[in-house]
C-alpha cells in the first residue's frame, strides 16, 4: 500500500472550493486512491476513488496527475459539516484500509 | 438504509476484564473489518473477515480475539483488559467484488471502550 502526504490543517470559508492535497509518490499502477473523512468520533465516510481518470460524484471531485503521484479531493461548496478529517488512502488489495494522518479541514462561516 | 450496527456503544470496564464488542454488517455484506482509534490517533485496523474467515491481521494484541458467525455478525473479544485498551473500535463491512480493486467500506458508530 502506498504511503501517503497530507498537509495536517487546512481552511476553507463557507460557500467556497474546498482543495485537499495528496501526495502519494510511491503509488504503484494497479493501486487505487480512496479518500475517506471522519467527523469528529464518527465511522470514517467514503467519499470517492479513481485510478488514473479524474472522477466526480455528488459529494466530491478527484483530480488525479498524470503521473499518479498526487491528487487532490475538491469539495466544490464547502459547508460547515464538511469539517472534519480526510484522509488520503493508496490502496490495491480488497481488505484493510491504511489511515495515514490526513487533513483537518475546519470551514468556517 | 441500513446501516453497520455496533453494540454496544458505550463500555467501562476494570484492567484485566474481559470485554466482548459486536458488529452487525449490512445485509449481504461479505467482510467485516474492525479498527480501533485511541485518542487523538487515526483508526488502526485490527483484523478482517470474509466469508467467515480470517482473511487479514493488523496489529492486532495477542490477547484479542474475533470471529465472524453464520449470520455474518462479528465480535471482537478482549481479555486483561489494558488502560490503553481504551479507545473507538469501529467494525466496517463491505461487499467485495473479488477481481475487482473497488473496495467501500460502510462503518458503524462505533463502541467507545473506557478500561479503568
Amino acid at each position: 500500500d502506498a504511503k501517503t502526504t497530507q498537509p495536517p490543517s487546512m481552511d476553507c470559508a463557507e460557500g467556497r472550493a474546498a482543495n485537499l492535497p495528496c501526495n502519494h509518490s510511491t503509488i504503484s499502477g494497479n493501486e487505487y486512491v480512496y479518500w475517506y473523512r471522519q467527523i469528529h468520533s464518527q465511522g470514517p465516510q467514503y467519499i470517492i476513488h479513481g485510478l488514473k481518470n479524474n472522477e466526480t460524484n455528488e459529494m466530491a471531485s478527484l483530480i488525479i496527475t498524470e503521473d499518479r503521484k498526487s491528487s487532490t479531493l475538491i469539495l466544490p461548496h464547502a459547508t460547515l459539516r464538511d469539517t472534519a478529517v480526510y484522509y488520503c488512502i493508496g490502496q490495491y488489495n480488497t481488505d484493510k484500509l491504511i489511515f495515514g494522518t490526513g487533513t483537518r479541514l475546519q470551514v468556517f462561516p | 438504509a441500513a446501516g453497520v450496527i455496533q453494540s454496544p456503544r458505550h463500555l467501562i470496564k476494570e484492567k484485566r476484564e474481559t470485554a466482548t464488542l459486536k458488529c452487525y454488517p449490512i445485509p449481504r455484506h461479505d467482510t467485516v473489518y474492525w479498527y480501533q482509534q485511541g485518542p487523538g490517533q487515526d483508526p488502526q485496523f485490527l483484523i478482517s473477515f470474509y466469508e467467515k474467515m480470517q482473511s487479514d491481521k493488523g496489529s492486532i494484541p495477542d490477547r484479542f480475539s474475533a470471529q465472524q458467525f453464520s449470520d455474518y455478525h462479528s465480535e471482537l473479544n478482549m481479555s486483561s483488559l489494558e488502560l490503553g485498551d481504551s479507545a473507538l473500535y469501529f467494525c466496517a463491512s463491505s461487499l467485495v467484488l473479488r477481481g475487482s480493486s473497488y473496495n467501500e467500506q460502510f462503518f458503524g458508530p462505533g463502541t467507545r471502550l473506557t478500561v479503568l
